[in-house]
């Protein structure tokens, strides 16, 4: 089983539409979890932290649920300039390095 | 440089010539991480240094691929007898290491083999 798994999409979801995603990992330990974005043939770049309590930038949202490991983000009001692959980030079973999930694909169409 | 530097950006190279690629890192950050990515997939893991030492190597695809890291600080990553499959953008990234630290990626190098 990867260590963290995520469904590639793509999502093609119309602008103004509200969209999630979910990443599931597969060590209950992990402590740090992140969302990266990376645009079309561009660096992947950080996006948000998820902390445990859940948190909000602007139209995204970021949710931890250690129960059931996973991770999840919420897109609000979608934008076409939200047109990315959305990749999970969380630490390994040692704490001693991120681990990347190999990205959900996000299309928002006009 | 305030941010994590490769290079070159682009490289062409005949099938079976020997690559390198140079990865600087952020200042001060001990954590290195090597991924490779091919068009249109995700992210391949291929190594982790923390400071000169590599503890995980498990992502190196074959033992053309080697990484070596000197003085905690730039990284290179070298293919050996390059193969048309070895073609992909190859990322390098830097954090602080530890718990809750972001990772910072450079714009990769482009390999192509021809």
């Amino acid at each position: 089983r990867k260590e963290v798994e995520q469904d590639p999409g793509p999502f093609n979801v119309p602008e103004g539409a509200t969209v999630a995603f979910n990443c599931t990992y597969s060590n209950s330990a992990s402590q740090s979890f992140f969302w990266y974005r990376q645009d079309c043939r561009k660096e992947p770049k950080l996006l948000m932290s998820v902390y445990s309590s859940g948190n909000e930038d602007g139209r995204f949202t970021a949710q931890l649920n250690r129960a059931s490991q996973y991770i999840s983000l919420l897109i609000r009001d979608s934008k076409l300039s939200d047109s990315a692959t959305y990749l999970c980030v969380v630490n390994s079973q040692d704490a001693s390095k991120i681990i990347f999930g190999s990205g959900t694909r996000l299309s928002i169409r006009p | 440089g305030a941010g994590v530097s490769q290079s070159p950006s682009n490289k062409v190279t005949e099938k079976g010539k020997d690559v390198e690629l140079r990865c600087d890192p952020i200042s001060g950050h001990t954590a290195l991480y090597w991924y490779r990515q091919s068009l249109g997939q995700g992210l391949e893991f291929l190594i982790y240094f923390q400071g000169n030492s590599a503890p995980d190597k498990s992502g190196l695809p074959s033992d053309r691929f080697s990484a070596e890291r000197t003085g905690g600080s730039v990284s290179t990553l070298t293919i050996q007898r390059t193969q048309q499959e070895d073609s992909a953008v190859y990322l390098c990234a830097s954090s602080l290491g530890g718990l809750n630290t972001e990772a910072f990626f450079g714009q990769g190098t482009r390999l192509t083999v021809v």
